[in-house]
């Protein structure tokens, strides 16, 4: 099993409508959990990260964790073509830090 | 956040031939990691450079095959040596930004022949 899970995609969405990312980790003890953007070519850059159960708001952006179900989601509402790339999750385990496969998502004018 | 200045972003090598990737940080830091990124793949970790000490390599990756210098706590390079084409990928330096996450560079997107 790998550590962190998520949806390879391709993920489409129209202009203006939310999208919805979803990753899930394997380890309960994991302490840290971050949201990255990653367009063509470039380096990924952080777009998010969340701590606590819950729900963590940035712009529009929000992120989604729950512990107990080892689920983390990110939020994009009001999506625009900008937000074209592949996002990979993030998970901070100890000392170890894994990085999920990535889903890309793809908005479309 | 810190600023990581990596270079080449990207270069067409033949098999065979070594490759050194640098990054430059503006600032001191205790860690770097390199990291490499497989087409369609995620970022795998390649090892953990430490000032003063030698590399932590992970599974699969070996000293001989992917030298690394941390000469000083804001510089590091990583040699990708006698190169194959399974060799081409993406190669990014990055370091831990305090709780926040890793900071990557900009990445070296790198083409054996």
């Amino acid at each position: 099993q790998k550590e962190v899970e998520q949806n390879s995609g391709p993920l489409s969405v129209p202009e203006g409508a939310i999208a919805s990312l979803n990753c899930t980790y394997s380890d309960r003890g994991s302490q840290s959990f971050f949201w990255y953007r990653q367009y063509s070519g470039k380096s990924p850059e952080l777009i998010m990260f969340i701590y606590s159960n819950g729900d963590k708001e940035d712009g529009r952006f929000t992120a989604q964790l729950n512990k107990a179900s080892q689920y983390v989601s990110l939020l994009i509402r009001d999506s625009q073509p900008s937000d074209s790339a592949t996002y990979l999750c993030a998970v901070n385990t100890g000392n170890q830090f894994y990085f999920g496969t990535g889903t890309s998502l793809t908005v479309i004018p | 956040s810190a600023v990581i200045s990596q270079k080449p972003s990207r270069d067409i090598c033949q098999r065979g031939t070594s490759l050194t990737i640098q990054c430059q940080v503006d600032s001191q830091v205790t860690m770097m990691f390199w990291y490499r990124q497989q087409p369609g793949q995620s970022l795998t970790l390649i090892a953990t450079a430490n000032q003063g000490s030698e590399a932590t390599y992970e599974s699969g990756f070996v000293i001989d095959k992917f030298p690394i210098s941390r000469p000083n706590l804001t510089f590091s390079t990583l040699t990708v040596s006698n190169m194959s084409p399974e060799d081409s990928s993406i190669y990014l330096c990055s370091l831990r930004d305090t709780r926040d996450g890793y900071t990557f560079g900009s990445g070296t997107r790198l083409t054996v022949v």
